[in-house]
């Protein structure tokens, strides 16, 4: 199985300031046509997962521009250019690459 | 309306099943894979399997191989999660989502979350 491990537990964010939250695999998620499969989801508290990148750097359908992601191969990084009060949660990564599909442990977003 | 609608909480014994469904509307219920996510309390998400509404073929996480069982009802587009043999570490939140078959296939993605079923396994 490939392990995903996003070793930020913790991450307090400043409003209007950027934010990194850093994901890595046990194997890389690079296809040979040339596409990562590491997927971003946002858990705001209370509610289910929501889609936040798709093939390590596209935003999903919605998503602000604030976010951003890339990598490649066995690193990844999500990004946010300045946080909004509205974007604390849990954010995880997930490689789609094989079954069975494996998630990062999480990295929590709260305000300072 | 695009949705996936899932079926209300449970409290189950240890040693029993419980069976939880979810609707999907909006969509072409065979277009896409439905999984099975859950979350224990205060834990991260954890993959439990998928379905192919199509065909019926499934694939389980080796830790549930043997209790798990996906299912679905292409006539109602509902897929359903059986889960058997209950202790408390089966505590969670079981989420459905949706994507699609494959890579090469738009929609790669879990784009669509149900709202979650909370499933209490308590003596």
């Amino acid at each position: 199985d490939i392990v995903m491990t996003q070793s930020q537990l913790s991450l307090p964010v400043t409003p209007g300031e950027p934010a990194s939250i850093s994901c890595r695999s046990s194997q890389s998620l690079l296809d040979r046509n040339g596409d990562n499969y590491l997927d971003w989801y946002l858990q705001k508290p209370g509610q289910s997962p929501q889609l936040l990148i798709y093939l390590g750097s596209y935003r999903a359908s919605g998503v602000p521009d604030r976010f951003s992601g890339s990598g490649s191969g066995t690193d990844f990084t999500l990004k946010i250019s300045r946080v909004e009060a509205e974007d604390v949660g849990v954010y995880y990564c997930m490689q789609g690459l094989q079954v069975p599909l494996t998630f990062g442990g999480g990295t929590k977003v709260e305000i300072k | 309306q695009v949705q996936l609608v899932q079926s209300g909480t449970e409290v189950k014994r240890p040693g029993a099943s419980v069976k939880v469904s979810c609707k999907a509307s909006g969509y072409s219920f065979i277009g896409y894979y439905i999984h099975w996510v859950r979350q224990a309390p205060g834990q991260g998400l954890e993959w439990m399997g998928q379905i192919n509404p199509n065909s019926g073929g499934t694939n389980y996480a080796q830790k549930f191989q043997g209790r798990v069982t996906m299912t679905r009802d292409t006539s109602i587009s509902t897929a359903y999660l059986d889960l058997s043999s209950l202790t408390s570490d089966d505590t969670a939140v079981y989420y459905c989502t949706r994507r699609s078959a494959r890579p090469s296939i738009s929609g790669y993605y879990f784009d669509l979350w149900g709202r979650g079923t909370l499933v209490t396994v308590s003596s």
